[in-house]
């Protein structure tokens, strides 16, 4: 078990540019979530996946914002046009069980849009 | 809609002595529970959760916390604190059926020798 990854640690990117992020689950895990936490605050929720499939997906993941877990293994998040304010520390967890369980997180992707 | 409450923003205790975190919950049922540990610069890692049953619950480097229904309360404890106890602590909160914890904003934790 070497836990959740998530790939890169760090990105500095300039504002409107286009941003993708890695997160690789721990491999038996079905269960996938995507959180942001900004400075001074908890993770917020962002969207779930079970297995390949969205399931759910808070009104903090804007248009801009798409997440995809192809073939049920790791999943990507992309933020499109970039804005100041998506500077935050995105989480990545993952779950083998149902119904809010036990999550198991990653290091995180910390993003600077300047 | 579920919420948690984390009064504290900063608490400083000193190395040796006994550290009480505060989590008030806001739900029409019982919860999950769970206490994350964040060290600067990580992601979060699971101190200790409750489900049911037993209200006090031991986890993981000698924390412990209560649930208490009457007060809407987790609080986390420990006897003895320990320099590398400094970190951020987060209780967070989930519901059956649902799969999004919801996090209270943390306390920051400061050991002083």
């Amino acid at each position: 078990d070497t836990g959740v990854s998530q790939d890169p640690r760090h990105k500095i990117t300039k504002r409107g540019q286009n941003v993708t992020f890695r997160c690789d689950p721990i491999s038996e895990h079905n269960r996938l979530y995507w959180y942001r936490q900004t400075l001074g605050q908890g993770p917020e929720f962002l969207t779930y996946f079970q297995n390949e499939a969205q399931l759910e997906k808070s009104r903090l993941l804007s248009d801009r914002f798409s997440a995809e877990r192809p073939k049920g293994s790791f999943s990507t998040l992309e933020i499109q046009r970039t804005e100041q304010g998506d500077s935050a520390m995105y989480l990545c967890a993952s779950s083998l069980e149902p119904g809010a369980g036990e999550q198991y997180f990653g290091p995180g992707t910390r993003l600077t849009v300047t | 809609a579920q919420s948690v409450t984390q009064p504290d923003i900063h608490i400083t205790v000193s190395e040796g002595a006994s550290l009480e975190l505060r989590c008030n919950y806001s739900y029409g049922a019982t919860p999950y529970l769970f206490w994350y540990v964040q060290s600067p610069g990580q992601g979060l890692q699971l101190l200790l959760k409750y489900f049911s049953g037993d209200t006090l619950v031991q986890g993981i480097k000698g924390f412990e916390a209560e649930f208490k229904r009457s007060q809407s309360s987790f609080n986390l404890r420990k006897p003895s604190v320990h320099w590398s106890d400094a970190a951020e602590y987060f209780c967070a909160l989930g519901v059956w059926g649902n799969e999004k914890l919801t996090f209270g904003t943390g306390t920051r934790l400061t050991i002083i020798p």
